[in-house]
């Protein structure tokens, strides 16, 4: 166990629908990552926040957002779904910026 | 876009013996870090190296730097049925913090 919880662990939602994934980080830990794993395109790095700010961006379509709580816990909203979002989406946190991540068990999304 | 690339894409060792894959990046980086997934499950943190390392050693892993060619290479001695898992690779560019990964290594070790 990681000690990162994403909620929830599968999703099936329909095509133009709107989700909303979320992550708590592991205690004392600033740092949390969203990736998109899917099979063609492997492990794509979304965005970073730090310690409630933005702080690295990647290619993350403009119908996805995300953002980090006071608390430190993240949401990352997923809108206007079409059948290519379904994927595996991991968080992952870490205490700074250049430090190892630790994975949460994902949430796999499926858009029928 | 991948910044590491590991090679091969896919390896099938017979338990006990070693296993040895490498990762090869394109820009300069902070750290460099190895993950193992099992299918379909999260992804665990093996090893960071930093740019100023050239080897480091975790139990039965051995990870090797060489910024100068821009690649890593993984080891895995003795292998176990139970280190059958996708490795990959990531890279900490610096360009605030984010994680790069490659399309990873299959490993299958048959008992």
């Amino acid at each position: 166990d990681s000690g990162v919880t994403q909620t929830p662990k599968h999703l099936i939602t329909a095509t133009g629908q709107r989700v909303t994934l979320r992550c708590s980080p592991r205690s004392g830990d600033l740092s949390v990552y969203w990736y998109q794993q899917s099979l063609d395109q492997g492990l794509q790095f979304l965005i970073q926040y730090y310690n409630g700010e933005e702080r690295a961006k990647g290619n993350i379509l403009e119908r996805f957002s995300a953002q980090q709580f006071p608390d430190l816990h993240s949401e990352l909203n997923l809108s206007s779904l079409e059948l290519g979002d379904s994927a595996l989406y991991f968080c992952a946190s870490g205490r700074g910026v250049n430090t190892e991540a630790f994975f949460g068990q994902g949430t796999r999304l499926t858009v029928v | 876009s991948q910044q590491g690339e590991e090679d091969p894409q896919a390896l099938s060792i017979q338990e006990g013996e070693n296993a040895t894959m490498n990762c090869s990046y394109k820009t300069s980086i902070n750290n460099l870090q190895w993950y193992r997934q099992n299918s379909g499950r999260g992804l665990v943190h093996l090893i960071l190296i930093r740019s100023n390392e050239r080897e480091k050693h975790s139990g039965r892993l051995r990870v090797t730097l060489d910024t100068s060619k821009k690649s890593s290479s993984l080891l895995i001695t003795a292998s176990r049925a139970a280190d059958t898992a996708s490795y990959f690779c990531a890279t900490d560019n610096n360009q605030g913090g984010k994680l790069i990964f490659g399309q990873g290594t299959e490993l299958s070790v048959k008992p």
